[in-house]
């Protein structure tokens, strides 16, 4: 079965430049999740949604990040524009959802954004 | 405070030796916690969950939690140098079973 596939793995852009990160998740599973990491620290949750509902965005700086998830399966995050600060990974997490259990998150690669 | 609280170590052990990662948590009422292994330059892999009070073993690994002191520990017996990378222990809302709470992780060295 295939993993949680993201794309790109790595992307440099200049800072004011908008970027798209894309995430197809484990086949069945209902939650998605966009994390950032960055060194030295653990994932934050960016935004998380069950099937099409974004039900958890409370941490995304709305005012240059967006996400979207059509049809409930794929997912992309965008950031426009982007700012120096912005440089880290960016992942994707997905679970089957749920109340009763089977709540485990399994992730992507991850994107590497770096923002000069 | 942090809700989910790790040492960043770096933790040292000889290989062959008892590896011992602790996390604490705030929420007595979280619900599930999970142990990830993250390698430099990859992504979190899921290698432990625990749900119950107690101990849960999978081959060399152990997973230990205990509600009342709210702390959950990874035991690595026999540890060899591919066990060498950062492990986040992450803790699972009792409001919202899907919402995660990571620690900043514990690097564990395992020296030859």
């Amino acid at each position: 079965e295939a993993g949680v596939v993201q794309s790109p793995r790595y992307k440099i852009i200049e800072k004011k430049q908008p970027v798209a990160f894309w995430c197809n998740p484990i086949s069945g599973h209902n939650t998605l999740y966009w994390y950032l990491q960055n060194l030295g620290q653990g994932p934050e949750l960016l935004i998380r949604y069950e099937n099409e509902e974004a039900v958890d965005d409370s941490q995304l700086p709305k005012d240059r990040f967006s996400a979207e998830r059509l049809k409930g399966v794929d997912s992309t995050l965008k950031i426009q524009p982007a700012e120096l600060g912005d440089s880290a990974v960016y992942l994707c997490a997905s679970s089957l959802g749920g109340q009763d259990g089977n709540n485990e998150q399994f992730f992507g690669p991850g994107t590497r954004l770096t923002v000069l | 405070q942090k809700e989910v609280e790790q040492n960043s170590g770096p933790l040292s052990v000889p290989e062959g030796a008892i590896a011992s990662l602790n996390c604490t948590y705030s929420d007595r009422g979280s619900q599930s916690f999970f142990w990830y292994r993250q390698y430099s330059g990859k992504s979190p892999e899921l290698i432990m969950f625990i749900y119950s009070n107690g101990d849960k073993e999978d081959g060399r690994f152990t997973a230990q939690l205990n509600k009342a002191s709210q702390y959950v520990s990874l035991l690595i017996r026999d540890s060899q140098p591919s066990d060498s990378a950062t492990y986040l222990c992450a803790v699972s809302s009792l409001y919202n079973f899907n919402k995660f709470y990571f620690g900043s992780g514990t690097k564990l060295n395992v020296k030859p």
